[in-house]
């Protein structure tokens, strides 16, 4: 069982948006803002999508968001498109002596 | 262009050992913490280890601690998992994974690791 609870599976049409939530405890995600999300494409290099909660590295479109409320993150699309189609894992800190956590991963079907 | 290729893994029996090896490039090598983070089949993400860049600090997670050992030759821009005694449930897919501030922002494609008699 992963330290960080997401729905298994999530899906949406072409254009619309869809959430997925990330839940951990007031020692991870709650505790801090360096929440991170990461998309699984298969036989490709797993990339980072949101950091810091919020942030997007350059170059991930800004259809990507990320917000938290209290010990629950979430990783917005908006805008579906087929190429978003793949497994979406969040990651938390979660001090020294635990470091990271990461949940049992989304996988979003686009319809 | 940062790149991060695992090598290593293969077939092993419970009890065994194995080292993969990650070959970095495209960025300062010795400014960096360095990760392995694995994934079980049908299962989720698990950080498993992590070395500062100039290797004075290692981090374990508690089911590896004093089975793994990770280390780093700077010479080389490598990072290494030793890993011994390995156990049918540490059967995985292994990622070496670069830090950027607080998060993973660089992974590599993973080095299988199968665990079984």
């Amino acid at each position: 069982q992963s330290a960080l609870t997401q729905p298994r599976s999530v899906s949406a049409s072409p254009g619309q948006s869809v959430t997925m939530s990330c839940t951990g405890t007031s020692s991870d995600v709650g505790a801090y803002n360096y929440v991170s999300w990461y998309q699984f494409h298969p036989g490709k290099a797993p990339k980072l999508i949101v950091y810091d909660v919020t942030k997007r590295p350059s170059g991930v479109p800004d259809r990507f968001s990320g917000s938290k409320s209290g010990n629950t993150a979430s990783l917005t699309i908006s805008g579906l498109q087929a190429e978003d189609e793949a497994d979406y894992y969040c990651c938390s800190y979660a001090g020294r002596n635990i470091h990271w956590v990461f949940g049992g991963g989304t996988k979003l079907t686009v319809l | 262009e940062v790149q991060l290729v695992e090598s290593g893994g293969g077939l092993v029996q419970p009890g065994g050992s194995l080292r993969l090896s990650c070959a970095a490039s495209g960025f300062s090598f010795g400014s960096s913490w360095m990760n392995w983070v694995r994934q079980a089949p049908g299962k989720g993400l698990e950080w498993v280890a992590g070395i500062k860049p100039d290797g004075g600090e290692k981090y374990y997670v508690d089911s590896v601690e004093g089975r793994f050992t990770i280390s780093t030759d700077n010479a080389k821009n490598s990072v290494y998992l030793q890993m011994n005694s390995l156990r049918v449930e540490e059967t995985a897919v292994y990622y070496c994974v670069k830090d950027g501030g607080w998060c993973h922002d660089y992974w590599g494609q993973g080095a299988l690791v199968t665990v079984a008699s």
